[in-house]
Order: structure tokens, then C-alpha cells, then sequence
């Protein structure tokens, strides 16, 4: 079974407007951590959110936010305000705490942002 | 500045001829990984190494070897490449020492074609 799951294979979103970004995953495990990656055309990989398991709160950073529902096992990327700049391929990765330092990756979303 | 450096970025060869792509990182992670990205697939993991002389395969190990003499480095060695192999390679590494919140670091990618 697919660990994470991403499946939107491509979004498109206007400028200026909020666009979320689906991510759900499976783990028995009850320690475990959640990440975004954005991946520009340049091909780097950039480090964006990350949420705990035990978080009681959301994790916020700038205009990303993560819409953490753990009963559902999802976490989807919320992007604020978009900007022509947040087109790229963006990915969820999950590392859980009994399978010591593992990321597992989703197959990635590309966003679109629009003028 | 702290960060993962592989090299070549650009890298075209024949089939068969033995090959190295080299990852260092400057940052005194215990955790090193490797990832092909292919469309459609995402991040596979390769191989990884959760410290000095000790490394244990991903999900899609078959034709590749790596190493870890030395905590900084983490090379990856094709013996025998082949197409298939065709690929964007991603070093990265983490501390998970530093907690379960420690993201990956990666490099910038290398993007080898076997002909």
C-alpha cells in the first residue's frame, strides 16, 4: 500500500487566491512526522512545513499552512495568497518513528498559478 | 553555509561505463539518502546510511552501490549503468538526533542519461 498519496496530479489556481494541495497518508505508527517539498523548474527540492503527529495545533509558515486532520489520516497544503512564483511540483513526505529515519514521498502535485 | 553538494549536476554516459556521483554534506547529519525522481513516480529512495559504515537498500536498489567511509560523504556508484537508469538523482541528508521535526536536506539533483 502507498504509504503517502497524492492525488492531484496538476492544480491550477489564480493569482492571489488560496489553493489546497491533497496529501493523505497510512501509518500505524502513532509517532510520526509530515512535510511539503516545493520543487521549482530549477529541479531543487525546498524544504516547506512540517507537522508532528502529537501537534495539537496546525503548523503554520508565511503563506503555508497545513490542514492537519489526523482521524482522516490527511494533510493537505494550504497556499495563501498565491503567486506566480508558487508554480512548481510540490510533494508530501511522511517519516514515522518506527521505521528509525525513512521519508516516504508522494508522487507530487504540479501547481499552476495563473495571472 | 550549510548544505548538501552532489556532482556532477549534468551527466551523460554509455551503457556499461561505470560511473560515481558524489554527495557531501557539511552539516554533521547521521542520515544520508539517495532518490531517483522519474514522472509519474515521485522520490524512490535508493539507498540510505544512518551513520558511518552502515547503509541499508530503499525501495530500488538493483544496479546501484553506495558507501559511507565517512560521515560527510555518500557516494553513489553505477557499476554497470544501463537506460533505465535514466534519471534525476537527489543526495540528502537529515539529524535525526535533532528531532523528529529535522527535515530533509537535499541537493540540488544530478540528471544522468545512459545511452
Amino acid at each position: 500500500a502507498q504509504k503517502i498519496t497524492q492525488t492531484q496530479p496538476g492544480m491550477f489556481v489564480q493569482e492571489k487566491e488560496a489553493v489546497t494541495l491533497d496529501c493523505t497518508y497510512d501509518t500505524s505508527d502513532p509517532s510520526y512526522g509530515l512535510f511539503w517539498y516545493k520543487q521549482p523548474s530549477s529541479g531543487e527540492m525546498i524544504f516547506l512545513i512540517y507537522q508532528g503527529s502529537y501537534d495539537q495545533q496546525n503548523a503554520t509558515e508565511g503563506r503555508y499552512s497545513l490542514n492537519f486532520q489526523k482521524a482522516r489520516k490527511s494533510a493537505n497544503l494550504v497556499i495563501s495568497a498565491s503567486q506566480l512564483g508558487d508554480s512548481a511540483m510540490y510533494f508530501c513526505a511522511m517519516r514515522e518513528d518506527n521505521t528509525g529515519n525513512q521519508f516516504y514521498f508522494g508522487t507530487g502535485t504540479s501547481l499552476t498559478v495563473i495571472p | 553555509e550549510a548544505q548538501v553538494t552532489q556532482n556532477p549536476r549534468y551527466l551523460i554516459t554509455v551503457t556499461g561505463k561505470k560511473l560515481t556521483v558524489t554527495c557531501s554534506q557539511n552539516m554533521n547529519h547521521e542520515y544520508m539518502s539517495w532518490y531517483r525522481q522519474d514522472p509519474g513516480l515521485g522520490l524512490r529512495q535508493i539507498y540510505y546510511s544512518m551513520n558511518v559504515e552502515v547503509t541499508d537498500k530503499g525501495d530500488v536498489p538493483e544496479g546501484y552501490k553506495v558507501s559511507r567511509k565517512e560521515k560527510r560523504n555518500f557516494p553513489l556508484i553505477l557499476e554497470s549503468p544501463s537506460p533505465n537508469q535514466t534519471s534525476l538523482y537527489f543526495c540528502a541528508s537529515s539529524s535525526p538526533s535533532r528531532g523528529y521535526n529535522s527535515p530533509l536536506h537535499f541537493g540540488n539533483g544530478t540528471r544522468l542519461t545512459v545511452t
